[in-house]
């Protein structure tokens, strides 16, 4: 059974540090990984989709990389901005079931002004 | 462009009535699912359906039914409510991904706020 985990669970940085969450996985025949953001009472949204043959995938400040072999991922969140404060999840698919996603208990950035 | 569009957005119910969670996507996605997230932690899959008439069980499917009619709409029914399936419920779907090279990003609904009493 896929187990995903997200380390740490909270995070409190100053306006304009650059940081990395992490993401790691149990069962590295992965279909593909993507990264999530929720806002408190919202839905989620994807920021980043990274196939399985794929090491990273960037968007704006944000960059996702991919370890199969290792089964880690990390998203890095370049010059954080207070409006970065939310929870950011990680889900993983498997290639059995390509839409079938299995997802971490997320990590809550919290970027102080 | 609506996307993936859940109702009702909150409701309370009393412990043993039923209802039914609403859910439509307009974007042709072979894949719907139903995910509950409870405080503090990540997203538990409930049901889940590969296409119309096809539905499958999640990690966490007792007290739950689904069903696939059309391909746009997937609803949750909760049979008897317990105060256990007090929850935000998420509804998702996306292509299933292979063979496509857009991938299969997973767009989510707003959630159902559920409240059981």
């Amino acid at each position: 059974k896929q187990e995903v985990t997200q380390i740490p669970a909270a995070l409190s940085v100053p306006e304009g540090e650059n940081l990395v969450l992490n993401c790691s996985f149990t069962d590295s025949a992965i279909y593909n990984l993507q990264w999530f953001r929720q806002d408190p009472g919202k839905g989620l949204t994807s920021l980043l989709l990274i196939q399985s043959s794929q090491r990273e995938q960037t968007s704006g400040r944000l960059n996702a990389s991919l370890d199969k072999s290792s089964g880690r991922s990390t998203l890095y969140i370049a010059a954080s901005q207070p409006g970065d404060s939310a929870t950011y999840l990680c889900a993983v698919s498997i290639f059995t079931n390509a839409g079938k996603s299995t997802f971490g208990d997320g990590t809550t950035l919290t970027v102080k002004p | 462009n609506a996307g993936v569009t859940q109702t009702p957005k909150f409701q309370v119910l009393k412990t043993g009535q039923s209802m039914t969670l609403q859910c439509a996507q307009d974007m042709n996605h072979e894949y719907m699912s139903w995910y509950r997230q409870d405080p503090g932690m990540g997203l538990r899959l409930i049901h889940y359906s590969v296409g119309a008439g096809i539905t499958d069980q999640g990690e966490v499917p007792n007290g739950y039914n689904v069903s696939r009619s059309t391909t746009e709409d997937f609803p949750l029914r909760l049979l008897s409510a317990a105060p256990s399936q007090t929850s935000v419920y998420f509804c998702a779907s996306s292509y299933l991904g292979v063979g496509r090279s857009s991938g299969n990003t997973i767009y989510f609904g707003e959630g159902s706020w559920l409240t059981v009493v």
